[in-house]
């Protein structure tokens, strides 16, 4: 079955950084375009970024974009989002997920890790 | 950039009512669009895609339906679990980005 496990949060300070993970397994890893949503506490879904099957097109939300880069190892099942110059703002859930195939939805997601930016 | 305007913001039914849930474009968008449902403490699910066909394991009580720029979740006669936030999602192609309503709550009354 497929699974995606992220990992990584913790508390940060403003300005420094973090890397989270996501392990996937229970599909083929490198077919499938991966994806970052977060959530800050008691908000909605934000989009953060994707990266496509083989790595090739990376693309962020305006909020994150230079900031925040995402990786993946399709030899380890691993996708990664490094995040520079924390802001209290990006405090939020980060999930990873998988896009369903068609580009457009995401159709299983981790179970997410908490970042807090806080001095 | 699409805005989606999700309404109501929080719905209150009881369990075996009719709920309709509504997510509005700010322009047009092609039928690329999904509804998630999300339990506290637990991440989003995919319910419905492409409007209106439902995700593996998504109950036939739930139904997608519209085009343009109006688009409805209905659940026919809620059940306990049903009870959630709901978000719909799209896909904007210039810029690349993906966008979501700010959800519905849906409450047991």
């Amino acid at each position: 079955q497929v699974q995606l496990v992220d990992s990584g949060g913790g508390v940060v300070p403003p300005g420094k950084s973090r890397r989270l993970s996501c392990a996937a397994s229970g599909f083929t890893f490198s077919n499938y375009a991966m994806y970052w949503v977060r959530q800050a506490p008691g908000k909605g879904l934000e989009w953060v970024g994707l990266i496509l099957y083989d790595g090739s097109e990376k693309h962020y939300a305006d909020s994150v974009k230079g900031r925040f880069t995402i990786s993946r190892d399709n030899s380890k099942n691993t996708m990664n989002l490094q995040m520079d110059g924390l802001r209290n703002e990006d405090t939020a859930v980060y999930y990873c997920a998988r896009g369903d195939g068609s580009g457009y939805y995401f159709d299983f997601w981790g179970q997410g890790t908490l970042v807090t930016v806080s001095s | 950039e699409v805005v989606l305007t999700q309404s109501p913001a929080a719905l209150s039914l009881s369990p075996g009512e009719r709920a309709t849930l509504s997510c509005r474009a700010s322009q047009s968008v092609p039928n690329y669009l999904a509804w998630y449902q999300q339990k506290p403490g637990q991440a989003p699910r995919l319910l419905i895609y492409d409007v209106s066909n439902r995700a593996t394991g998504t109950p036939a009580r739930f139904s997608g339906s519209g085009s343009g720029t109006d688009f409805t979740l209905t659940i026919s006669s809620l059940e306990p679990e049903d009870f959630a936030v709901y978000y719909c999602q799209q896909r904007s192609n210039w810029p690349l980005m993906y966008n979501f309503g700010q959800g519905t709550k849906l409450e047991i009354k």
